[in-house]
């Protein structure tokens, strides 16, 4: 089965480091996106992507997040200036388009746990 | 703004007794989804929840969806030890002409004792 796939599994960085978190999702996929749980807690949403755009945001994805879909294949998160606060699983995941196929699924990866210190 | 709650957030359970967990979202949403989570792994979906009267059953789980209500329900029949997970409802924000981002519940802690 099909599956996306992220790395590293586990990061640890100095706080202020930029860190970047890899993703590739799956194939005939077309929306992206990335969710975080710092630990014990819900999963928030954090940013989708289309069409090599970001589609929505949330009040989180502040100006110290960006996404990039550099080649056909990777959607990174990048984090310029970590914070304690940003210590959390990040999970990646994808989805089809919405179509005549009915698929509404959305797959996730197995996540990067980000601990900055 | 979609809200979504779930209740209980903790649930400690006997084998082989029966419970139910319920979803509220706050706004319309007609995709409801269910992911189970065991601990420091991803989400593995469980349903997709597609219209209204909507019901899914996979073994000793089943999954409900009343849109007028804006509830879904996951009921556990005769729980064992290997349910015990976190599981999290999903409903959907802006549906309709996009994909729509995933809007979590702050998930249900099971715990299925012998």
């Amino acid at each position: 089965e099909p599956e996306v796939t992220q790395t590293p599994s586990h990061q640890v960085t100095q706080m202020g480091q930029e860190v970047i978190l890899r993703c590739v999702p799956i194939s005939n996929h077309l929306y992206f996106y990335w969710y975080r749980q710092i630990l014990g807690q819900k999963v928030e949403f954090l940013v989708s992507f289309y069409n090599n755009e970001i589609s929505e945001k949330s009040e989180i994805f502040d100006d110290q997040f960006s996404v990039e879909r550099p080649d056909g294949s990777n959607f990174t998160l990048k984090i310029r200036s970590t914070k304690l606060e940003d210590s959390a699983m990040y999970f990646c995941a994808s989805s089809q388009r919405q179509g005549e196929e009915g698929n509404y699924g959305y797959t996730f990866g197995s996540g990067t746990r980000l601990t900055v210190v | 703004e979609l809200k979504v709650e779930q209740n209980p957030l903790f649930l400690s359970m006997q084998e082989g007794k029966n419970y139910t967990i319920y979803c509220n979202y706050s706004t319309t949403s007609d995709r409801l989804y269910w992911y189970r989570q065991d601990p420091g792994k991803s989400l593995e979906s469980l349903f997709v929840l597609l219209s209204n009267g909507a019901v899914k059953q996979e073994g000793r789980l089943m999954a409900s969806l009343d849109t007028k209500a804006r509830l879904s329900t996951l009921h556990i029949t005769a729980a064992v030890h290997d349910l015990s997970a976190t599981y999290f409802c999903a409903a959907i924000m802006n549906y309709g002409g996009s994909q729509g981002n995933l809007i979590f519940g702050k998930g249900t802690k099971l715990s299925v004792k012998p």
